[in-house]
């Protein structure tokens, strides 16, 4: 299974800040999905990263708020917009790989705004 | 569209007994897919079992074992002989031929005390 490097692991941000998380997967890979975990909730999708083009964001995310890029088959960027300390989350990339469905996560981005 | 539901919030277990979590599953596709993970306090996501729609022969690895139930939408999953190492929260997930994103349940937060 794909190996992902995901940086930071955890910092402490200011208010009115933004935040770039870093994906790096070891393999090319189709699928790149981007979740959000909130303290003591579950992982909720943030937006499907597609390779050339605009993410796909789901029902309460926006471009302007977490905004996505997915240069190439290998990487990926999510940043957190103008953060407020209701952005403080576990963020986490995850891959999804082609025909087994099988799907590996990063070790996630601990954020804490202040 | 998928919906996953754990309806256990917390489990407490006193070390060396056995648990089950239960999760049950919503989805109007044929061919879907059925995915436990382990989240320990540090964070990261750890994969334990993926099961497809088509297969419900149940499986035992070591001290996990799962029971996949069609005819109830269920698919349960028992640690036997439980140990401190197992305390960590537990999602249950789900994905379809045309979702492909993983929609987890709120996880059961299982505690395995001394």
């Amino acid at each position: 299974s794909a190996v992902i490097s995901q940086k930071p692991s955890r910092d402490i941000c200011q208010r009115g800040t933004s935040l770039t998380i870093q994906c790096q997967v070891d393999s090319q890979v189709t699928m790149m999905f981007w979740y959000r975990q909130q303290p003591g909730q579950s992982l909720t999708l943030i937006a499907t990263a597609n390779q050339g083009s605009e993410a796909t964001y789901e029902s309460g995310f926006v471009i302007d708020k977490f905004p996505i890029s997915r240069p190439n088959l290998t990487f990926s960027t999510l940043t957190v917009s103008n953060m407020s300390p209701e952005d403080s989350s576990i963020y986490l990339c995850s891959v999804g790989e082609q025909g087994n469905y099988g799907y590996t996560f990063g070790s996630g981005t601990r954020l804490t705004v202040v | 569209a998928q919906k996953v539901t754990q309806a256990q919030t917390e489990i407490s277990v006193v070390e060396k007994e056995d648990v089950t979590l239960d999760c049950v599953y919503e989805t109007r596709d044929t061919t879907y897919y059925l995915f436990w993970y382990k989240q320990p306090p540090s964070g990261e996501l750890v994969f334990l079992i993926r099961r497809n729609s088509f297969d419900e022969q149940n499986e035992i690895s070591g001290r996990y074992s799962w029971n996949f139930q069609k005819s109830t939408s269920s698919f349960n999953f028992t640690i036997t002989a439980s140990q401190v190492v197992d305390s960590a929260v537990y999602f249950c997930a789900a994905t379809s031929g045309s979702a492909r994103q993983l929609t987890f349940g709120s996880g059961t937060q299982l505690t395995v005390l001394p």
